[in-house]
């Protein structure tokens, strides 16, 4: 069974930083675009930012562009998102996906 | 920035067809995809390219798309269905992806 597992998520202070991490198994990550979606308690889905099979293109949503970045590692098959400047607002729930897989998520918590 | 525009609820008795729709301007040239959420579940992939249906999602699941609309049909929707649903999608470019806002789907 292909498996995504999120890690790396926590509190943290407004203007903090946080790297979350992607770990594939039984799936070959650097065949696929990889993204990150977010969603805020009680809210919606959220497209963050994406990345190329080999990492050479990188498209990010307008309210985290500058901020965050995405990165992958394929010998390692995991998947990356370098979080800055966090804000209240970016307080969600993190999932990595590609087409029908998602992880389970990873909590992001940004808070005084 | 791009938007893609779905009715915030959906409401069918059990057996009836449900269809949500979602608006987009770009629709007409990308591919829509179609997501349903249980609560407290990751999301699951019911429709891929407009009308396709990955493997082990209920043939009472179709896609559409007409213009600048695309549209998620239930056929003979059953209360397991019972879910938010959410279309996704690019901008015209074809680099920034976009989530509609979601459809809260009641089958009672």
């Amino acid at each position: 069974e292909v498996q995504l597992v999120e890690s790396g998520g926590g509190l943290v202070q407004p203007g903090g930083s946080l790297r979350l991490s992607c770990t594939a198994s039984r799936f070959t990550l650097s065949s696929y675009w990889m993204s990150w979606v977010r969603q805020a308690p009680g809210k919606g889905l959220e497209w963050v930012a994406n990345i190329k099979e080999d990492g050479s293109e990188k498209f990010y949503v307008d309210s985290v562009e500058g901020r965050f970045t995405i990165s992958r590692d394929n010998a390692r098959n995991s998947l990356y998102l370098q979080m800055n400047s966090l804000r209240v607002e970016d307080t969600a729930v993190y999932y990595c996906v590609t087409g029908s897989y998602w992880g389970q998520g990873t909590l992001v918590t940004v808070s005084s | 920035s791009y938007e893609l525009t779905q009715p915030p609820s959906v409401s069918v008795s059990p057996g009836q067809t449900a269809r949500i729709t979602c608006s987009g301007d770009a629709l007409p040239k990308k591919y829509a995809y179609w997501y349903q959420q249980k609560s407290g579940q990751a999301p699951v992939l019911v429709i891929y390219e407009d009308s396709e249906r990955p493997s082990g999602i209920p043939e009472r699941f179709s896609g559409s798309t007409s213009g600048t609309m695309a549209t998620l049909t239930i056929s003979g929707a059953q209360v397991e269905d019972e879910a938010d649903y959410y279309c996704y999608s690019t901008d015209s470019g074809g680099d920034h992806w976009v989530f509609g806002g979601g459809t809260k789907l009641t089958v009672l």
